[in-house]
């Protein structure tokens, strides 16, 4: 069956800190990967997509996901977090040439400690 | 700036009662779609729309009817409110599946 896995339901880090939230999924064909955010009591935004190219796409906020094909993953990275990307994030994935729903993971509450 | 309102904003309905909730899009975007948000569960897929006057289910379409007058308003309709439809409702717009989804602020229903 089709899924994404967000494996960690909520993670926790210090301001100026690293971060990297996980994403899995498994899909077959070949698949547009989303993730987006959203913030309190707000619909969700567009972080960052990718189809194809340069396995590593940048988006918005200093906010960039790499995609392993090897290993079925879609992982966002960010250098250094500031307070206000706590939020939660989430993964999506669709199927090209198959006009479907996208299927979304659970999300991941990030905390970001000041 | 592509642009999703939702009304109304906050609702609190009686079991049994009809609940109407309505989406607006300026984006001149084909799809439409509405999701519910409850903690554990992520977003699930209700109903989506193709353009004016489609409509198809989604994941969980249960006790949800859809309707898509004009290529700018999607209504969801709760024609028998159950306390389990109590939940974060948002409204989305895309040109096509693989596009970016733009969604409304989301309206929180309570039904009692």
């Amino acid at each position: 069956a089709q899924s994404v896995t967000q494996p960690d339901a909520r993670v926790t880090v210090s301001e100026g800190a690293s971060l990297q939230l996980r994403c899995k999924y498994s899909y077959s064909g070949t698949p547009y990967l989303f993730w987006y955010v959203q913030y309190p009591r707000q619909g969700l935004q567009l972080l960052l997509k990718y189809y194809s190219g340069d396995p590593v796409v940048q988006g918005v906020n200093g906010f960039e996901a790499e995609f392993i094909k090897s290993n079925s993953s879609f992982h966002l990275r960010k250098a250094s977090v500031h307070w206000s990307d706590s939020a939660v994030y989430f993964c999506a994935v669709s199927n090209v040439g198959d006009n479907s729903k996208l299927i979304w993971g659970l999300g991941t509450s990030l905390v970001v400690n000041p | 700036e592509a642009a999703v309102t939702q009304s109304p904003r906050n609702k609190v309905a009686v079991t049994g009662g009809k609940v109407t909730l309505s989406c607006n899009q300026t984006n001149n975007h084909n799809n439409m779609y509405w999701y519910r948000q409850d903690t554990g569960h992520g977003l699930r897929l209700i109903h989506y729309s193709y353009g004016a006057g489609s409509t198809e289910k989604g994941d969980i379409p249960d006790g949800y009817k859809a309707s898509r007058p004009s290529q700018e308003n999607f209504s969801l309709i709760l024609e028998l409110a159950t306390p389990s439809q109590t939940s974060v409702y948002f409204c989305a717009s895309g040109r096509d599946i693989q596009d970016t989804q733009y969604f409304g602020p989301g309206t929180r229903l309570l039904v009692l």
